[in-house]
């Protein structure tokens, strides 16, 4: 089956520091992919949408600015974290639509623990 | 706006028993797709069954199989035989054409041995 890789899988870094998370789709092109934010026993909550080549859609209430989101081919989207605060420590999730599917599907990436001190 | 809704946050069940979970929605589309994750601790989300909602058939995968009512808006999942390994939290996702996907609050099973 189709396969996404997210990287790194954990990070800890200081808090005023930038943080750089890629998702990628191994086998299949991705015009779309979803990054989600997940804390301890809640649900995944979208933060944005990337679409290749364009900018990426945020939802209400996530800072653009704090989340810069790069959707530069059709393979790779990259989530920072700019100027990182312990109140950003979470459980990061990607996920990529394979656009030559018949129907919707989405695969998800393992996932990326970031701790901020 | 689409919600999804999962109102049983935590179920429990006997090995080799068989346990429902809930999942509603609402959505004022007529096409879109309906679907039942898995996430074990290792946090890795697993696809479990996914139906959608122009088939009037009920989804099925081995053991996993769900009741798909498109009237009531409804969209339980049946977990038959169940395993030890199928402890997790389980989650109800949904999403129209071109659109990003949303979860349900989730519902944490636990099989007992």
């Amino acid at each position: 089956g189709a396969v996404v890789s997210q990287h790194p899988s954990r990070v800890i870094c200081k808090s005023g520091t930038s943080v750089k998370i890629e998702c990628r789709s191994l086998d299949f092109q991705a015009t779309t992919m979803f990054w989600y934010r997940q804390f301890p026993k809640q649900s995944l909550m979208l933060m944005a949408t990337s679409n290749e080549g364009s900018k990426a859609t945020y939802e209400q209430g996530v800072e653009k600015d704090k989340f810069l989101i790069n959707h530069a081919s059709l393979t790779l989207s990259t989530l920072t974290v700019t100027s990182a605060h312990p109140e950003d420590s979470s459980f990061y999730i990607c996920s990529a639509r394979d656009i030559t599917s018949v129907g919707e599907k989405l695969f998800f990436g393992s996932g990326t623990q970031l701790s901020v001190l | 706006a689409q919600t999804v809704t999962q109102s049983q946050p935590e179920m429990s069940v006997q090995e080799a028993e068989t346990v429902t979970l809930s999942c509603t929605y609402d959505t004022s589309e007529s096409n879109y797709y309906l679907f039942w994750y898995k996430q074990p601790p290792s946090r890795q989300m697993i696809l479990v069954i996914r139906q959608e909602a122009y088939k009037q058939q009920n989804a099925t995968e081995n053991r996993f199989s769900v009741n798909f009512q498109k009237a009531a808006k409804s969209f339980s999942l049946k977990i038959s035989d169940s395993q030890l390994g199928d402890t997790a939290m389980y989650f109800c996702a949904f999403i129209r054409n071109n659109n990003d996907m949303r979860f349900g609050a989730g519902t944490r099973l636990t099989v007992k041995p």
